[in-house]
């Protein structure tokens, strides 16, 4: 069935540093990919997304391009603030029916 | 505009009783989800209304169940409860009928504790 993959974390940076969290997918069809954000004691909140291949979603500086030939959707930002601090989930849908298949989430902390 | 409020945000139940969590969709969404987020299973799909019907559904057993008003909003219900439902759960609204495209906006969560 589809699945998505996530880097394990927490994944720990110091202010400015790049960050890269990895999400690689299995799916039927062609899904349109999500990266979603969760602070601490809310809900998710999207931070960008790609609806089908070579698309780039960007948003807050981050970005992720939608790599159909290595299923992959990776997140990155140049500069990351203590503001990113946060738990960050890849996510896609090919359902067409409103469900959402997630990775396992990657929490980062990033230190000033 | 408003966006995807449940209630309550906390609850505290016992084993074997039931439970009802509420979802009301962003104005105009007509398509509400419902997951549940726990440490060890991460987020997974419960369910899927639009229109009323239920479209989709995960794998969880027949103590879950939900509805859908003709106002799209939402509710799901617990029924048996038992220490393993302990979990937030997310409820996420869409604007249109389908189609992979739809962005799910999320809302802050119920906190649901079994004891």
């Amino acid at each position: 069935g589809d699945s998505v993959t996530q880097m394990e974390g927490p994944v720990t940076l110091s202010e400015e540093a790049f960050l890269t969290i990895n999400c690689t997918y299995t799916a039927t069809g062609y899904p349109s990919l999500f990266w979603y954000v969760q602070y601490p004691g809310e809900g998710l909140q999207l931070l960008l997304k790609a609806t089908k291949a070579d698309d780039k979603g960007s948003n807050k500086g981050f970005e992720a391009t939608y790599r159909k030939e290595t299923t992959s959707f990776h997140l990155e930002k140049g500069s990351v603030q203590v503001s990113d601090s946060a738990v960050y989930f890849c996510a896609l849908d090919t359902s067409n029916t409103g469900k959402l298949i997630f990775g396992q989430g990657t929490t980062l902390q990033v230190k000033p | 505009k408003a966006g995807v409020t449940q209630t309550p945000r906390y609850l505290i139940k016992t084993r074997g009783q039931q439970v009802t969590l509420s979802c009301s969709p962003i104005s105009g969404h007509r398509s509400v989800s419902w997951y549940q987020q726990t440490p060890g299973q991460g987020l997974q799909f419960l369910f899927e209304y639009f229109s009323e019907t239920q479209r989709n559904k995960g794998n969880f057993p027949g103590r879950f169940s939900g509805r859908q008003f003709s106002n799209s909003r939402s509710e799901m219900n617990v029924s048996t409860l038992e220490l393993g439902d302990s979990a937030l759960y997310l409820c996420a609204s869409s604007p249109e009928a389908g189609g992979s495209t739809d962005t799910q906006y999320f809302g802050p969560g119920t906190r649901l504790t079994v004891l």
